[in-house]
């Protein structure tokens, strides 16, 4: 495996369930960010990581949950999700924080019924 | 106003056109900026970056920046169905980290054979 792979690729999860995206990343990258993208709305970052640390919560809702439990994973726990949370959720890489390109993966399609 | 203005398309253009893709910005402090690119069902990918007004040129790919009119371009020349994606500018501060990224609403584009 290379890059960045994300699983699952789709996810169908009622308003009461609790699931979990995960990401891994094989570039040796030390910072992991998760993304939602909606249609014809930019990219909105959810969470940043740094070596492990989270960097940046952009007011994400608390049924939102990161996890980095090392450099090369990275987890967003879902509970009590709305509808307008169906989105495409993509987890990307990069080198670092400064001028380091993103590397993302294909993403989770999420659909909230 | 938005940070950074980019047309939705979609543009549809017939194969070996020349193809012209903007985004307006009203940041001053911006000064790197990326094209990246996203097929159907997969993740973005980086396609060209570039710090410095004027033009930069890869294959049949040219960046083009106006800080002046605080314009960005992305030209493909010879253009091929292959070419048929989503198409996001993203820019930054250059002393700014990953996580004050701001990224287009993306244009599709179609090549028609």
């Amino acid at each position: 495996e290379t890059g960045v792979t994300q699983t699952p690729r789709h996810l169908v999860m009622g308003m009461t369930n609790k699931k979990s995206l995960k990401c891994e990343q094989h570039l040796g990258h030390n910072a992991m960010y998760w993304y939602k993208q909606s249609a014809k709305k930019p990219l909105e970052l959810m969470f940043v990581y740094s070596l492990e640390e989270r960097v940046e919560n952009n007011s994400v809702p608390s049924r939102f949950s990161p996890e980095c439990p090392n450099s090369s994973h990275l987890f967003l726990h879902l509970h009590t999700l709305q509808p307008e949370d169906s989105a495409l959720y993509l987890c990307a890489s990069s080198q670092d924080l400064y001028n380091s390109p993103l590397h993302f993966g294909n993403g989770t399609r999420l659909t909230v019924t | 106003q938005k940070e950074v203005e980019q047309d939705p398309g979609p543009l549809s253009v017939p194969e070996g056109a020349i193809v012209s893709l903007n985004c307006t910005y009203s940041n001053s402090a911006f000064q790197y900026f990326m094209w990246y690119r996203q097929y159907s069902r997969k993740g973005p990918e980086l396609l060209m970056y570039t710090y410095s007004s004027g033009n930069k040129e890869d294959g049949r790919f040219t960046a083009q920046v106006d800080k002046s009119s605080k314009y960005i371009s992305l030209f493909i020349r010879d253009s091929q169905p292959s070419d048929s994606a989503t198409y996001l500018c993203a820019m930054t501060a250059l002393n700014f980290g990953n996580e004050k990224l701001t990224f287009g609403t993306g244009t599709r584009l179609t090549i028609i054979p």
